[in-house]
């Protein structure tokens, strides 16, 4: 089983729907979780950052860990076919800088 | 200010061949990375650099070297290459004391044929 996994996808909703992507994983040690998203060729770029359990609200973003769960997602509202890329989450457990990345899930907005 | 920068963007090298990735960010930052990403394997952590003059192992660290040229500058080597690794590489940088907070490069797309 892998530390982290991530429902590939793809995705594909309409304009304007509320998005709901979600990874869960193993090691209780974890305690930063980071959503990053990468549009097609180019390199992933950070776009949640959160410590701990509980959410984190950023525009029309927001980030939910529920670690009791190792569950945590992430919820696009309004979603905009800008939003169309793919979602990746990268966990730490805070003592040895490394990330642990689930696969990312494709996103597709339609107009 | 130009963020995490990589040389070449697109390289084809024969089995066998050597190379060397370069990365140079702008930012001040004091760790940088590489990875891999594949398709069905996502980013792969190849090494890292927690500050200048250290590097450590990551996940996949077999057939490359690195080296940490100063603060800026943080290259990939490849001394023989095998098919095994094409694939995208991407650099990335952090100035956050754990490290997770990471600045990507665009990549550089490898084949090995």
């Amino acid at each position: 089983q892998k530390e982290v996994e991530q429902d590939p996808g793809p995705l594909s909703v309409p304009e304007g729907a509320i998005v709901s992507l979600n990874c869960t994983y193993s090691n209780s040690a974890f305690q930063y979780f980071m959503w990053y998203r990468q549009y097609s060729r180019k390199g992933p770029e950070l776009l949640m950052y959160t410590y701990s359990s509980g959410n984190k609200e950023d525009g029309r973003f927001t980030a939910q860990v529920d670690k009791s769960s190792k569950y945590i997602s992430l919820f696009i509202r309004d979603s905009q076919p800008s939003d169309s890329a793919t979602y990746l989450c990268a966990m730490g457990a805070g003592n040895n800088r490394k990330l642990i990345w689930g696969l990312g899930t494709s996103l597709a907005v339609n107009p | 200010n130009a963020g995490v920068t990589q040389t070449p963007k697109f390289q084809v090298l024969k089995t066998g061949q050597s190379m060397t990735l370069q990365c140079a960010q702008d930012m001040n930052h004091n760790s940088m990375y590489w990875y891999r990403q594949d398709p069905g394997m996502g980013l792969r952590l190849i090494y890292y650099s927690a500050s200048e003059g250290t590097t450590d192992k990551g996940e996949v660290p077999n057939g490359y070297n690195v080296s940490r040229l100063n603060k800026r500058e943080f290259s990939l080597r490849l001394e023989s290459a095998a098919p095994s690794q094409t694939s995208v590489y991407f650099c990335a940088s952090s100035s956050d004391s754990l490290g997770y907070e990471q600045y990507f490069g665009p990549g550089t797309r490898l084949t090995v044929t």
